[in-house]
């Protein structure tokens, strides 16, 4: 079964405006991590951003932010003010369990910045 | 300095031939990985090292063998290359925690012709 879901293929974007990539994830362990990564066309992973399952904040990191809604099992990605440095494809992954090191991706979401 | 480096950074072979991708890092991390990202872009996990000990081993050919010669770096060997490897490999490192993002390297873009 996938335990990363994104439904997004694709995205276009204004720039200067935010945009919502969705993510939603599936695990039975209590205990997990969501992670945002990046990958411009110049094809290196970056990462932008780490939610934790006992987390009771939402995670922020400048620019980026994440709506954990643990009930729903998602963990959206928001970027604020796109620019057009954020052309790219957006992959959501998940770590379950304190002791299991794997990274499960989903099939990602590219976003297009317009100027 | 970069902090995990791979090399090659793009590899052509013809069918048959065996090759090496090498990896390492200097962030100190204890656990390594080797990842497949497919022409979909979909990732999948291949092996993981912690510590120069095999961890995970997904379902891969066995004509896949990793080797870590210490914790600072994990080569990839593969033999018998077919058009199907033809993919780019990645190699990332994480700390002990929950809460750390993977460091990944900039990626090996092998074509098998």
């Amino acid at each position: 079964a996938q335990k990363i879901t994104q439904t997004q293929p694709g995205m276009f974007v204004q720039e200067k405006e935010a945009v919502t990539l969705d993510c939603t994830y599936d695990t039975s362990d209590p205990s997990y991590g969501l992670f945002w990564y990046k990958q411009p066309s110049s094809g290196e992973m970056i990462f932008l951003i780490y939610q934790g399952s006992y987390d009771q904040q939402n995670a922020t990191e400048g620019r980026y932010s994440l709506n954990f809604q643990k009930a729903r099992k998602s963990a959206n990605l928001v970027i604020s003010a796109s620019q057009l440095g954020d052309s790219a494809m957006y992959f959501c992954a998940m770590r379950e369990g304190l002791y299991d090191y794997k990274l499960s991706f989903g099939a990602g979401t590219t976003v297009t910045v317009r100027a | 300095d970069t902090a995990v480096s791979q090399t090659p950074k793009y590899l052509v072979t013809q069918m048959g031939n065996d090759k090496s991708i090498k990896c390492e890092q200097n962030l100190g991390h204890d656990t390594m990985y080797w990842y497949k990202q497919d022409s979909k872009k979909f990732l999948k996990i291949m092996f993981s090292y912690n510590n120069k000990e095999l961890i995970i081993n997904e379902t891969v050919p066995n004509r896949f063998s990793p080797k870590s010669p210490d914790k600072a770096h994990l080569n990839l060997h593969i033999n018998s290359l077919e058009l199907g490897d033809s993919a780019v490999y990645f190699c990332a490192s994480s700390p002990e925690g929950q809460g750390y993002g993977y460091t990944f390297g900039s990626g090996t873009r092998l074509t098998v012709v």
